[in-house]
């Protein structure tokens, strides 16, 4: 029971590149979650799906976008990275009715 | 909407002192509430939890925390602090919308220093 994974664990790349972030989880859960940390800033909600075949917005979409591929994986891409958002990704996972978020080991994310 | 505040964005303590990491929260429905820990480079683990049981929540390692919803604060103690136990820490407030899912809203940490 490996919990949440995330590829790649660093990254860095140039102004308008574009990559993906990977997140799977193997416990069975409905909801997932892509965070950003930045020093002093806490953790900010990017986007969320609650169920399968579900997206929604968080505090700081602007940049992204998500794909909930199936139950286990849910996916965020940069589609032309800017060096604002150079930053610590987090992927998060719950099941409904249960609120406490399992959270993956995150990316580091440089973008020069 | 939903809101939390960590009063002290750094606490410093000797070993074997106590710990008191304070937070304060806003929530328009009947919250939950949680303290997460984050080592350096490291993810998010979960210390401990209230979803409306007990108001004195016991967690690992030590820890406790008080949900007073008069005082609207949820804050994280420990008798006896320990060198492992500096870290960052984030309360955490959970909305109990009708949905049946939730979004989690961070307070923005309070970092602990532990000297010996």
């Amino acid at each position: 029971n490996a919990g949440v994974t995330q590829t790649p664990k660093f990254q860095v790349l140039k102004t308008g590149q574009s990559m993906t972030l990977q997140c799977a989880q193997d416990m069975n859960h409905n909801s997932m979650y892509w965070y950003r940390q930045d020093p002093g800033m806490g953790l900010r909600l990017i986007y969320y799906s609650a169920s399968e075949g579900t997206t929604d917005k968080g505090e700081v979409p602007n940049g992204y976008n998500v794909s909930r591929l199936n139950k286990r994986e849910f996916s965020l891409r940069l589609e032309s990275a800017a060096p604002s958002q150079t930053s610590v990704y987090f992927c998060a996972s719950t099941n409904s009715g249960f609120y406490e978020q399992y959270f993956g080991p995150g990316t580091r994310l440089t973008v020069t | 909407a939903q809101s939390v505040t960590q009063l002290d964005s750094h606490v410093s303590v000797s070993e074997g002192t106590p710990v008191l990491l304070r937070c304060n929260y806003s929530s328009s429905y009947s919250p939950s509430l949680f303290w997460y820990v984050q080592h350096p480079n490291k993810g998010l683990q979960l210390l401990l939890k209230y979803t409306s049981a007990a108001t004195l929540v016991k967690g690992i390692n030590g820890f406790e925390a008080e949900f007073k919803k008069s005082e609207t604060s949820f804050h994280l103690t420990k008798p006896s602090a320990h060198m492992s136990d500096a870290a960052e820490y984030f309360c955490v407030v959970s909305d109990r919308g009708n949905s049946g899912y939730s979004t989690l809203t961070f307070g923005k940490g309070t970092m602990l220093l532990v000297s010996p």
